[in-house]
């Protein structure tokens, strides 16, 4: 399978604790974003690299989430101190340069974590 | 800055009748627009993509889209509705700038009466 892959797919966790997310993009796709997406709405747009950059966070991204993309392959996304409001589905997407513009995302299945 | 707004959060059609999800966007360069379709509990999976070729693109399943710059618009059509195409569907939007991000809409939930 060469697509978007994210682990775990499931995570409970209890209020507080910290948790890691993986996700490995489609291979030499040089773009990786993250999302979250709640009970009946749209994905929000989280944060998104090129390559090993970091060229944007949201403000949706408080101090407790960070993410890396060290050497430009896989990336983790961690929250510290887990709220119960951070329940949600976190959804991975990768994309190329096609040479004018981005191409499609192509998105992983989530990992859904539930905060107890 | 680009954004996406689908004028509907909920559309009901009878099996075997045509099918219209709105979309509207705003960007300050020439867009990539898309549709994605979510079924329940799967990933996002991509529909159709407009990238500045043909203004109307047509995707899997039937379904086909109608680029109108005009009326900044990228709605979502099929001519005859199938059970199968109960779902969440999302217009996308990416700028064309090397910056840009892809923003999603609220979602459409379409349901399929029989």
């Amino acid at each position: 399978d060469t697509g978007v892959s994210q682990d775990p797919r499931h995570k409970i966790t209890k209020r507080g604790q910290n948790v890691t997310f993986r996700c490995d993009p489609i291979s030499e796709h040089n773009r990786l974003y993250w999302y979250r997406q709640t009970l009946g709405q749209g994905p929000e747009f989280l944060t998104y690299f090129q390559n090993e950059a970091q060229l944007e966070k949201s403000r949706l991204l408080s101090d407790r989430f960070s993410a890396e993309r060290p050497k430009g392959s896989f990336s983790t996304l961690e929250i510290q101190r887990t709220e119960q409001g951070d329940s949600a589905m976190y959804l991975c997407a990768s994309s190329t340069d096609r040479g004018r513009g981005y191409s499609e995302a192509f998105f992983g299945q989530g990992t859904r974590l539930t905060v107890v | 800055a680009q954004s996406v707004t689908q004028l509907d959060s909920h559309v009901s059609v009878s099996e075997g009748t045509p099918v219209l999800l709105r979309c509207n966007y705003s960007s300050s360069y020439s867009p990539s627009l898309f549709w994605y379709v979510q079924h329940p509990n799967k990933g996002l999976q991509l529909l159709l993509k407009y990238t500045s070729a043909a203004t109307l693109v047509k995707g899997i399943n039937g379904f086909e889209a109608e680029f109108k710059k005009s009326e900044t618009s990228f709605h979502l059509t099929k001519p005859s509705a199938h059970m199968s195409d109960a779902a969440e569907y999302f217009c996308v939007v990416m700028g064309y700038s090397s910056a840009s991000k892809i923003i999603f809409g609220s979602g459409t939930r379409l349901s399929i009466r029989p």
